[in-house]
């Protein structure tokens, strides 16, 4: 079975400086994507960015990006000169496929920019 | 390009009442997914759809929920009778489909949110 762990619960970073929210899995699979959602209070979730496990290059996105270790199961997401907007959950997922593509969702963390 | 739109945006019932949630999903995007996302917790999959198949509805609870997804576009989620546990937003997502693992990404609707009194 395929698990996702946010073991931050809570972050808080002051606007303009950087933090890494942690990500952990557990999955026998060798062909697989990961996530990093952003949801807003009371808005839709997006995508922020994404990382296929065949890669070893570290996915990167404008301010985001991330520190992908296959041999150790971790997918953190770094945010650098962090602004007020980037106040929101962020959810961790995993996704592989077999006959249909599978996702699975970490608990979240909840970020808070402050001024 | 139209995003993934869902309405209610909120409900309010009381308990032992009948609610139901209506999701379009993104033109051309084969798989939709209906999910539950209690306050403080990650979104869990209560039922996916691949056109109007259904492929995983292991964590759906049948007693109560049920879904439909009518030519393999829109789709409907109820719950007949609505319990307090049933509170929280419901979530509609759809991907272009397992044609294209390596660039399937979840586009997710703004959300349902079910208050059971």
């Amino acid at each position: 079975a395929q698990t996702v762990t946010q073991s931050q619960p809570e972050m808080s970073v002051q606007e303009a400086e950087t933090v890494t929210l942690s990500c952990t899995y557990d999955t026998s699979e060798n062909n697989y994507y990961l996530f990093w959602y952003k949801q807003p209070p009371s808005r839709q979730m997006i995508l922020v960015i994404r990382q296929e496990a065949y890669k070893q290059q570290n996915a990167t996105e404008n301010r985001f990006s991330v520190n992908f270790q296959k041999a150790a199961k971790s997918f953190s997401l770094k945010i650098s000169d962090s602004q007020l907007g980037d106040t929101a959950m962020y959810f961790c997922a995993f996704m592989y496929h077999s006959n249909f593509n599978k996702f699975y969702f970490g608990s979240g963390t909840k970020l808070n920019v402050k001024p | 390009e139209a995003g993934v739109a869902q309405s209610p945006r909120y409900k309010i019932i009381e308990k032992r009442q009948s609610v139901a949630f209506w999701c379009n999903p993104i033109s051309g995007h084969a798989t939709l997914y209906w999910y539950q996302q209690i306050l403080g917790q990650g979104p869990k999959l209560l039922i996916q759809f691949q056109n109007n198949g259904v492929v995983d509805d292991s964590q759906l609870p049948k007693d109560r929920f049920s879904a439909e997804r009518l030519k393999g576009v829109d789709s409907t989620l109820k719950i007949q009778p609505a319990k307090l546990e049933d509170s929280a937003v419901y979530l509609c997502a759809s991907s272009l489909g397992p044609s294209k693992p390596g660039t399937d990404t979840q586009y997710f609707g703004p959300g349902t949110r079910l208050t059971v009194l």
